[in-house]
């Protein structure tokens, strides 16, 4: 079965300082992976993803993910943390392969509010 | 143009109404999805469309039906819903339905009375 899970229900970081969102994962064959941050009563905005080739991404606003295979984790980072970085995280996952693996479908972790103290 | 767009914005209705939700994207994606989301919690996909085509029911109720006129449109129709149904419904697209992101529209926010 596939799954998400960030362990961290919420995360607060002092402004300036790096700031890391928790992300591990289960799923048949190799893993497609994403980070998404939603700000109050919006969508979900793309930061980054991983789809193969070197561990580390950089995404959007200043966001990397680093791809540790033996320890099924895609970990958010951000070297120093903006106020309006406050927002709510999802990290999610979408097996390699045809849709009998549920491929078509992205499964999400249940999120992470980060809240940056100025 | 990277835009996904949906309307309405807020939509309140009665659990004997029919409703539509529609969605509209020109980014030449033929993927698009609906998902449902609740208070503090992850989104949840409910149709996937591929090449105009529905690819994916994940076991949704019948009052709800989608429907994808063309290539750059996805409705959801709504009819007899219920209060539990009150969330906030997220359209999507991405290139095609392998391993693209996801562009999201802003959301409806379904209130059902």
């Amino acid at each position: 079965a596939q799954s998400v899970a960030q362990p961290e229900d919420q995360v607060n970081v002092a402004e300036g300082n790096p700031l890391t969102v928790k992300c591990t994962y289960s799923v048949s064959g190799n893993p497609y992976l994403f980070w998404y941050v939603q700000y109050p009563n919006r969508g979900l905005q793309f930061l980054l993803k991983y789809i193969t080739g070197d561990n580390l991404v950089k995404g959007s606003y200043g966001f990397e993910a680093e791809f540790n295979k033996s320890q099924t984790s895609f970990h958010l980072k951000k070297p120093s943390a903006l106020v309006s970085d406050s927002a709510l995280y999802f990290c999610a996952v979408r097996p390699d392969g045809g849709p009998q693996t549920g491929a078509n479908n992205l499964f999400f972790g249940t999120g992470t509010r980060l809240t940056v103290i100025p | 143009d990277t835009e996904v767009t949906q309307t309405p914005k807020h939509l309140v209705m009665g659990m004997t109404n029919k409703k539509s939700l529609k969605c509209e994207q020109h980014m030449g994606h033929r993927a698009m999805y609906w998902y449902k989301q609740k208070a503090k919690k992850p989104p949840e996909l409910m149709f996937v469309y591929s090449y105009e085509k529905l690819s994916i029911n994940e076991s949704v109720p019948s009052r709800f039906s989608p429907e994808c006129p063309n290539s750059s449109l996805l409705n959801l129709h709504l009819h007899a819903l219920q209060p539990e149904d009150s969330a906030l419904y997220l359209c999507a697209s991405s290139q095609d339905d392998t391993y693209y992101e996801q562009y999201f529209g802003p959301g409806t926010r379904l209130t059902v009375t």
